[in-house]
């Protein structure tokens, strides 16, 4: 079966402090994979999207950059935190063309101080 | 990409029904309409998805309106644990398949 795993689970980082956020899914192959952030009390915003190994799709401009180096691996980077990047940050996977639903992960709580 | 409107909250009592209404008047013959559910601290869960036909599932059940404008998601005896923010979505079929969330309907679940 498969499974996503997003880490870390909470996160307490300085304004100004780099970011890396990872996501992996196992049990699939080709995935489309996706990072949503959620400010306290508003709705999901889709940030990227990627279809496959280096192919990123950017929904938002912001201050956050993201990587898929290897299939089922996805990455959320930032090179200096803002006080506005503080949110609850989830990825989720897709079977790509066809598939039905998404499957999200567990989530990370990100608060920049 | 079409969007979805939704009473921002609903109150229900357990063991009622629940129905959760969604328009969405400029859907597209490819949109496909989903539900997803959202419980406190944790990430989206998906509830049911249709695109023209009724649809049940072991969740709730899904009732599209024969012009596909709107929608009503069916929870046949609310519990405790249903209390949630319950998303509407169109999804379109193509490769990206990406969803784009509103800001759904909080529903709060009375004992």
């Amino acid at each position: 079966s498969q499974t996503i795993h997003q880490w870390p689970a909470t996160l307490v980082q300085p304004v100004g402090s780099p970011l890396s956020l990872e996501c992996t899914v196992e049990g699939t192959s080709n995935p489309n994979l996706y990072w949503y952030r959620q400010a306290a009390g508003r709705g999901l915003q889709l940030l990227f999207y990627s279809v496959g190994i280096g192919q990123i799709s950017s929904e938002v401009p912001q201050n956050l950059s993201a990587s898929r180096p290897q299939d089922r691996q996805f990455i959320l980077s930032s090179k200096k935190l803002l006080l506005s990047d503080s949110g609850f940050y989830l990825c989720a996977w897709g079977a790509g063309i066809g598939g039905e639903k998404l499957f999200f992960g567990s989530g990370t709580q990100l608060s920049v101080l | 990409d079409a969007k979805t409107t939704q009473p921002n909250s609903m109150e229900s009592n357990e063991e009622e029904p629940v129905h959760l209404p969604c328009n969405h008047s400029t859907i597209s013959g490819t949109d496909y309409i989903h539900w997803y559910r959202q419980l406190p601290s944790q990430g989206p869960e998906y509830v049911i998805h249709g695109l023209t036909s009724n649809v049940n599932n072991r969740m709730a059940s899904l009732a599209i309106a024969e012009d596909r404008k709107s929608s009503t998601l069916i929870l046949h005896r609310a519990t405790l644990r249903d209390a949630a923010v319950y998303y509407c979505i169109l999804r379109d079929s193509g490769a990206t398949n990406k969803l784009i969330f509103g800001t759904g309907t909080l529903l709060a679940v009375q004992p």
